[in-house]
């Protein structure tokens, strides 16, 4: 079964880039007609989804978040990444990373353990 | 994209049924029938429990039940017990292809 696993520092300065990895073992990103998406979840709120990616490279993001972020996929490592840029402390949170439906459907699933981020100088 | 009403917590006795709202508007829940419902239990993992409003994954019970009307899903809960207790999460497609999650409601199981 698909597992994902998310990696990166779990504290980042105010104004620097957040940066996380998410290892997928059990499947392979290449050739699945599947999205790999980020969402977070600040401590004691809810759900924010953040964004996804296609094993073709395709991106869409929240519109809320769309000049922060960058999703990247590395398909020979079957790993995808995120960037968010200029962080606050509103940017601390739990980031899960999360396989996602295709085009014609909405759910996520299975997700990554998920990793804190505390964005503190 | 705002984030999709949810009632902030909704109780049960065990047994009961309870409903959790989830609204929308016509650019998400009420376009499409693309919501899907996670259920997260504190410091867990969401879990996945409905998809495309009505279908359940393997291994979910049929105690968990969705429907949609207008711009409004729902999540029905059957034959309450103790482990429901936990937050659920609706999501939705929207008609920018964003996603987007509802504001999380708190199932107490009295």
């Amino acid at each position: 079964q698909v597992q994902l696993q998310e990696s990166g520092p779990g504290l980042v300065r105010p104004s620097q880039t957040l940066s996380l990895s998410c290892t997928v073992s059990g499947g392979s990103i290449s050739g699945s007609t599947y999205y790999w998406s980020w969402i977070r979840q600040p401590p004691g709120e809810g759900l924010e989804w953040i964004g996804h990616i296609h094993q073709s490279g395709s991106t869409f993001y929240s519109p809320s978040l769309k000049s922060r972020v960058l999703i990247s996929v590395d398909t020979s490592e079957n790993q995808f990444s995120l960037k968010v840029t200029s962080v606050t402390a509103a940017d601390t949170a739990v980031y899960y990373c999360v396989r996602s439906s295709g085009a014609f459907s909405n759910w996520f699933d299975p997700w990554g353990q998920g990793t804190l981020v505390t964005v503190s100088s | 994209q705002s984030a999709l009403t949810q009632p902030a917590s909704v109780s049960g006795s065990p047994g009961q049924s309870i409903t959790i709202s989830c609204t929308g508007t016509s650019s998400d829940v009420g376009g499409y029938k693309y919501v899907s419902w996670y259920q997260q239990h504190p410091g867990k993992v969401p879990k996945l429990i409905l998809y495309d409003v009505s279908n359940r994954p393997s291994g979910i019970s049929n105690r968990f039940s969705g429907s949609k009307s207008g711009n409004t899903a729902s999540l029905t809960i059957s034959g309450l017990q103790a482990e429901d207790e936990a937050d659920y999460y609706c999501s939705s497609y929207t008609s920018s292809s964003a996603r987007v999650f509802g504001t999380g409601t708190k199932v107490t199981v009295l």
